[in-house]
Order: structure tokens, then sequence, then C-alpha cells
């Protein structure tokens, strides 16, 4: 069972909007930055963003974070077939130590 | 462009020592304030931080491991490595290594599958 709480899946049409939660604790999403990660099948996790908010460097800008408290999130403007995957929220504990969700499935229907 | 690149025995019996390296190409482990460090996800599950070296040498672990985990970096060779003793079927994981700027892992490797089994 993962620290952090996300919903298994999410699913919109193309040209839609999605948004990802990611519940968690004082200890760490409520005191520390939040990153989310993107994942093919049979690839591994690539960061989309970093520090709640901050888009990697060639990361479209349909991307987008946020936190409020204990909850972050990750939406997805303009849903396009590529963006089809599975999203995984991660944060620092404060007892030094990582913690991630356990991933929720995008599908553009 | 850094390349993180692991490597290791595919196949344990259980109550062996799992051993991994990661080769670091594109960067190197002794770059000032990045976090070289392991992961683990089990076939269908979400991402388990397992371990990692800060450039001073300082070490963190999950609490839930840290009593089997090791790691470690050979700045000579330019690579870390992961050890993790005693395991079980339940260590069946593709293992990644990373880099990370802040604690948490910004570039990872292509992984490398680990299975535990008699």
């Amino acid at each position: 069972q993962s620290v952090l709480t996300q919903p298994p899946s999410a699913s919109g049409t193309p040209g839609q909007s999605v948004t990802i939660s990611c519940s968690g604790e004082n200890s760490h999403i409520g005191s520390n930055t939040v990153n989310w990660y993107q994942q093919f099948p049979g690839a591994a996790p690539k960061l989309l963003i970093y520090s709640n908010d901050q888009r990697r460097s060639g990361v479209p800008d349909r991307f987008s974070g946020s936190k409020s408290g204990t909850t972050a999130s990750l939406a997805i403007s303009g849903l396009q077939s590529e963006d089809e995957a599975v999203y995984y929220c991660a944060a620092w504990d404060d007892r030094l130590y990582g913690v991630f969700g356990g991933g929720t499935k995008v599908t553009v229907l | 462009q850094l390349q993180l690149q692991e490597s290791g025995p595919g196949l344990l019996k259980p109550s062996e020592t799992l051993s991994l390296t990661c080769s670091v190409s594109g960067g190197s482990v002794n770059s000032s304030y990045y976090f070289w460090g392991w992961l683990r996800q089990p076939p269908g599950k979400g991402p388990e931080w397992i371990g990692s070296i800060y450039y001073s040498g300082t070490t963190y672990y999950n609490p839930s491991l840290k009593s089997r985990v090791t790691v470690s970096v050979d700045r000579s060779k330019n690579q870390f490595s992961l050890k993790l003793r005693s395991v079980t079927a339940a260590d069946t994981a593709v293992y990644y290594c990373s880099r990370g700027l802040y604690a948490l892992p910004d570039d990872w490797g292509q992984g490398a599958l680990v299975t535990v089994s008699s």
C-alpha cells in the first residue's frame, strides 16, 4: 500500500481537462514539495513537475501542478492521446525518506 | 546528457544478497548537491523509494528497508551501488537508479528486473 493516495484512474476525451489528486500528511506533502512523474508501459518514470508547480524543461505547458495543505494536484489541459499513461506523485518525508503514490492511469477516450 | 545504467544479477534465491551497480555517464557522482538513489517497482504497483546517497556521502534509507540496505558510491569508477540483504519473493521488482537535485529523483535509469525465486 502506497503512502500517498491517488485515484486509480481518470479519463477524458481529447481536448478536455483532467485533474489528478494526491493526498498525504503533514509530515510529507504538508511540509515538503511534491513531484509528479509520467510512466509509459515498459519504461521508467519521467519527471514532469517538481517543487509543486515547476515544469521540467521540455514538458508541455498543458501540464500544471499545485498544492494546498496536504493535497497536491496535477492538471492536464487540452488532453491528447499521447498523454495516456500512469502518473505518480512523490514527496520527501520529514523523517528523511521519499514516499510515492500508487499511481493514476489516465485514459484518453 | 546524463545516462544511468543498472547492472547486476537478474535472478536470486531467497536469503541471498541483491547487489546492483549504477554506472553514470554524462555526469559525475562527485557533482555537488546531487542525490544518487535507488527505487524499485513491483509489477503493477507504484514505485517504492529505497535509499540515496548525497554527494557529501550522507545516506538516507526507507525505514521499512533500512535494516537490510546499503547504498554506497565508488568515485573512482563513477558508479554507485545498492545492496539488499536477505531477499525474499517480496523483493521481486524492477530496480531503478536515479539522480536528483532535491532528494527525489529527477532522472532515472532504464531499470533492471530482479526476480527472487527458489
